[in-house]
């Protein structure tokens, strides 16, 4: 299978605390994106880093990339109980438009 | 960004019956895709939509099971046929916008279907 891997699967923290999850992938890629899915709705897109990109901010979101090793981390910093929901990576290569999906890690932020 | 409403949100199907859903896009747009997503698992697409031709379909899906309209740049449908209680999942369409030359996708809420 192509699909991306995350770890860890799940993960339960308390508010304030620092969330990080991680992402391999085993193609070469265009970029590699990280999307937020709650309670088995729709996914709505965070963020975007380039193959030629290693870090990217947006808020309280970081994104670092690793492309020798294949792999990227997303951190969510000051965690609030409303981060709480599944989040994907998704990657995408240059010779065509689809996406591929990781596996997705559960994060359950406890107030 | 292309705000997608999808429908039904849910549903409750009994084997063998088939179920539409549909998908209506704000905006017009060249290409929409299904994805499913079987409880607790991650996303696997089921096929590419393009107005105006076939649906391209990916490695395990076929159109005799899940056929799939596009009629305008705006519509698409899916339909999930003969269902067996494997096929409870959430479908899910979305759309593509490129953003600074990289894909991104906006997502419709998800059609949830639990066959009995």
């Amino acid at each position: 299978s192509q699909q991306g891997e995350e770890d860890p699967q799940a993960l339960s923290i308390q508010e304030g605390e620092n969330a990080t999850m991680n992402c391999s992938y085993k193609t070469s890629i265009n970029n590699l994106q990280w999307y937020r899915q709650n309670s088995g709705r729709g996914l709505v897109h965070l963020i975007l880093i380039r193959s030629n990109e290693r870090e990217k901010h947006s808020g309280r979101l970081r994104v670092t990339l690793d492309t020798s090793k294949k792999s990227s981390s997303l951190l969510i910093t000051a965690s609030r109980a409303a981060d709480t929901a599944s989040y994907f990576c998704a990657t995408g290569t240059y010779n065509t438009d689809k996406l591929i999906f990781g596996t997705g890690t559960r994060l359950q932020v406890f107030p | 960004s292309a705000v997608i409403s999808q429908k039904p949100s849910r549903d409750i199907c009994q084997r063998g019956t088939s179920l539409t859903i549909q998908c209506q896009v704000d905006s017009q747009v060249t290409m929409m895709f299904w994805y499913r997503q079987q409880p607790g698992q991650s996303l696997t697409l089921i096929a590419t939509a393009n107005q105006g031709s076939e649906a391209t379909y990916e490695s395990g899906f076929v159109i005799d099971k899940f056929p799939i309209s596009r009629p305008n740049l705006t519509f698409s449908t899916l339909t999930v046929s003969n269902m067996s209680p494997e096929d409870s999942s959430i479908y899910l369409c979305s759309v593509l916008k490129t953003v600074s030359g990289a894909n991104v996708l906006t997502f419709g809420a998800g059609s949830r279907l639990t066959v009995l």
